[in-house]
């Protein structure tokens, strides 16, 4: 338990649409990184949010962009979604450190 | 480009035999090092990791891992595998530099063990 929660679970969406995910990041903890995890793949880095400022970024295309909140959780949004955003997304949360603690992931399905 | 290698995609062993799982790194300098394991389902677990000093570095649930300068590796190791340690474990490496916090990984060992 790392004290790191997701929202959803699980989601199902179409093409084309737009989504949300939520993290709640540790406490005290003021950073934030989102990674996408395809199946059967490692995760990969799409941008880290420092004290509600976007400090660094994946290669990912715009429509992938990020929101950090005074009390340091976090939202994903992805417009326009295509077949291949299908994965797991993970946050990880960490505090002026190297050892990021991360939430349990939400899947995302996009038909 | 930084990168980091795990060799075997899946491996097979049996109940109490001894594990060793690969992970090499490229980068300008030495990364800090990071091993962590997600069962089916789950998040991401950190294991143990590696910045400097003692180069054997004991982690959680009985795993350990060397670094070996000279090889760029970060191996995993356990002397005696249980069946609840049949998981996917995933090798990361970070800058020491800056503000870099962006962790690089692995494509996964998926580990399987035989009763």
């Amino acid at each position: 338990e790392t004290g790191v929660t997701q929202s959803p679970t699980h989601l199902i969406k179409t093409r084309g649409q737009q989504v949300t995910l939520r993290c709640s990041s540790q406490s005290g903890h003021n950073t934030v990184s989102w990674y996408q995890q395809a199946l059967g793949q490692g995760p990969q880095f799409i941008f880290q949010y420092y004290r509600e400022e976007e400090n660094g970024r994946g290669n990912f295309p715009p429509r992938f962009s990020g929101l950090q909140f005074p009390n340091y959780s976090s939202e994903l949004n992805v417009n326009a979604l295509e077949l291949d955003d299908s994965a797991l997304y993970l946050c990880a949360s960490l505090m002026d450190g190297n050892e990021q603690f991360f939430g349990p992931g939400t899947r995302l399905t996009v038909l | 480009a930084q990168s980091v290698t795990q060799p075997d995609i899946h491996i097979t062993v049996s109940e109490g035999a001894s594990l060793e799982l690969r992970c090499n790194y490229s980068y300008g300098a030495t990364p800090y090092l990071f091993w962590y394991v997600q069962s089916p389902g789950q998040g991401l677990q950190l294991l143990l990791k590696y910045f400097s000093g003692d180069t054997l570095v004991q982690g959680i649930k009985g795993f350990e891992a060397e670094f070996k300068r000279s090889q760029s590796s970060f191996n995993l190791r356990k002397p005696s595998v249980h069946w609840s340690d049949a998981a996917e474990y995933f090798c990361a490496a970070k800058s020491n530099a800056g503000n870099n916090r962006k962790l690089i990984w692995g494509l996964g060992t998926s580990l399987a063990v035989n009763p």
